[in-house]
């Protein structure tokens, strides 16, 4: 069966960075792409960029640009979101989600990890 | 920016049927996806190309898409069905777009 599991919960201080971890089984890895998602208690559902497991292709959200970085080991099937220059309001659970393979792709996210809390705070 | 507009809430008693909207300016043009989310639960994936139900998930789930408005709608409504609800789209200038979501009461 498909599974994305996460690694656990950080807390990091405001300015450090935090790299989030997403190992896919059950499926052909880079027949796909994985998404992350973020959610800030309470808070609704916020696209945070893509990476195709196939290319290492990427697509950034906007307001992320600069402080995200997205990459793939395919030798473990694992995805991985490093953000940085984090602030209070990174605050969130951050899901990696399973996707189309290719950009521009209007594939749901059919799979999501069981998502990792981190907490910024001085 | 593609903006997806949601009702925060919606309220239905057991047995029922309960519809949630989405709103987007020509969303019929688009492919809508729905997720369903549980407290202290990720996401799962309810309602996809506007109306293609998983495997798993009870023919009591459906959707619909025209013009500028997408509809999930659950029929016989059941206690397990309270949750947050969540509709999605892909846009060529925004990327992926989530409304802002509704919770579903069951009363």
């Amino acid at each position: 069966q498909v599974q994305l599991v996460q690694s656990g919960a950080e807390v990091k201080k405001p300015g450090a960075s935090v790299k989030v971890s997403c190992k896919a089984s059950g499926y052909t890895f880079t027949s796909y792409g994985i998404s992350w998602v973020r959610q800030a208690p309470g808070q609704g559902l916020e696209w945070m960029g893509w990476i195709s497991a196939y290319n290492g292709n990427t697509n950034y959200a906007q307001k992320l640009q600069g402080r995200v970085t997205m990459t793939t080991d395919t030798s473990t099937s694992t995805a991985y979101m490093e953000l940085r220059s984090l602030r209070s309001d990174d605050t969130a659970v951050y899901y990696c989600a399973r996707g189309a393979q290719l950009l521009y792709n209007e594939r749901p996210f059919d799979y999501w990890g069981q998502g990792t809390l981190v907490t910024v705070s001085s | 920016s593609y903006v997806l507009t949601q009702p925060p809430s919606v309220s239905v008693a057991p047995g029922k049927t309960a519809r949630i909207t989405c709103g987007g300016n020509n969303i019929g043009s688009k492919s809508v996806h729905w997720y369903q989310q549980k407290p202290g639960q990720a996401p799962v994936l309810v309602i996809y190309y506007d109306s293609d139900r998983p495997s798993g998930i009870p023919e009591r789930f459906s959707g619909s898409n025209s013009g500028n408005t997408a509809t999930l709608t659950i029929s016989r409504v059941e206690a397990g069905d309270e949750a947050d609800y969540y509709c999605q789209v892909w846009d060529s200038s925004s990327d992926w777009v989530f409304g802002g979501g509704t919770k579903l009461t069951v009363l």
